[in-house]
C-alpha cells in the first residue's frame, strides 16, 4: 500500500479526455514536485511529466499535469489506443525513509 | 543517446546474494548530477524504488532494504552495481537501472529494459 495512492484502473474511449489522480499528504505531494511514468505492457516505464507540469522532449502536448495541494492529477486528451498502460505518479524526498516513493499505479484501458 | 542495460544471473538461491550490473553507454557516471538507480518491480506489482548511489559515490537506500542492499559505481567499466543479500523469494522481480536526474525533484529520465531475477532453488 503506497503512501501515494492512486486509482488502480480508469478508462476511456478514443478521443477522450481521461484523468488519473494521485493523492498524498502534506509531507508528499504538497512539498514535493511530482513526475508521472507511463508503463505499456511489457517495457519499462517512460518518464512522461517531471517537476509537476513539464513534458520531456517527445511527449506528446496530449498529456497535462496538474497539482493542488495534496493531490496531482495527469490529464490524456485525444486518448489513443497505444495510451493504454499503466501510470505511475512518485515524488521524491530524501527526508523520507525512501527517496523515491511511487503511486501503487493505474491501469488505463482504451475502450 | 544515453542507454542503460541490466546483467545479471535470472536465478538466484534463497539465502544468496543477488548481484545484478548496469552498463551505462552515451554518458559518463562520474559526470554531471545523477542518481543511479535501481527499481523493481514483482509480477503484476507497481514500481520500488531500491537505493541509489550519486556520481560523487554518495549512496542512499530505501529503508525497508536497508542492511541488505549496496549500490556501488565501477568507474573502469562505466557501470553501477547492486547486491542484495539474504534473498527470500519476496525478492523475485524484474529489476530495472535508471538514470535519476536532480531538478528540484529526481526523475528518471532514462531506463534499462528491466531484467527478471527469481529467487528459487
Amino acid at each position: 500500500q503506497s503512501v501515494l495512492t492512486q486509482p488502480p484502473s480508469a478508462s476511456g474511449t478514443p478521443g477522450q479526455r481521461v484523468t488519473i489522480s494521485c493523492s498524498g499528504s502534506s509531507s508528499t505531494i504538497a512539498t514535493n514536485l511530482v513526475n508521472w511514468y507511463q508503463q505499456l505492457p511489457g517495457t519499462a516505464p517512460k518518464l512522461l511529466i517531471y517537476s509537476d507540469t513539464h513534458r520531456p522532449s517527445g511527449v506528446p502536448d496530449r498529456f497535462s499535469a496538474s497539482k493542488s495541494g495534496t493531490s496531482a492529477s495527469l490529464a490524456i486528451s485525444g486518448l489513443r489506443s497505444e495510451d493504454e498502460a499503466e501510470y505511475y505518479c512518485a515524488v521524491w524526498d530524501d527526508r523520507l525513509n525512501v527517496d523515491v516513493i511511487f503511486g501503487g499505479g493505474t491501469k488505463l484501458t482504451v475502450l | 543517446q544515453v542507454q542503460l542495460q541490466e546483467s545479471g544471473p535470472g536465478l538466484v538461491t534463497p539465502s544468496q546474494t543477488l548481484s545484478l550490473t548496469c552498463t551505462v553507454s552515451g554518458d559518463s557516471i562520474t559526470s554531471g548530477t545523477y542518481y543511479w538507480s535501481w527499481v523493481r518491480q514483482p509480477a503484476g506489482k507497481g514500481l520500488e524504488w531500491i537505493g541509489r548511489v550519486h556520481s560523487s559515490w554518495a549512496t542512499n537506500y530505501n529503508a525497508s532494504l536497508r542492511g541488505r542492499v549496496t549500490i556501488s559505481l565501477d568507474t573502469s567499466g562505466n557501470q553501477f552495481s547492486l547486491k542484495l543479500s539474504s534473498v527470500t523469494a519476496a525478492d523475485t522481480a524484474v529489476y530495472y537501472c535508471a538514470r535519476g536526474v536532480e531538478m528540484g525533484t529526481i526523475y528518471f529520465d532514462h531506463w534499462g529494459q528491466g531484467t527478471q531475477v527469481t529467487v528459487s532453488s
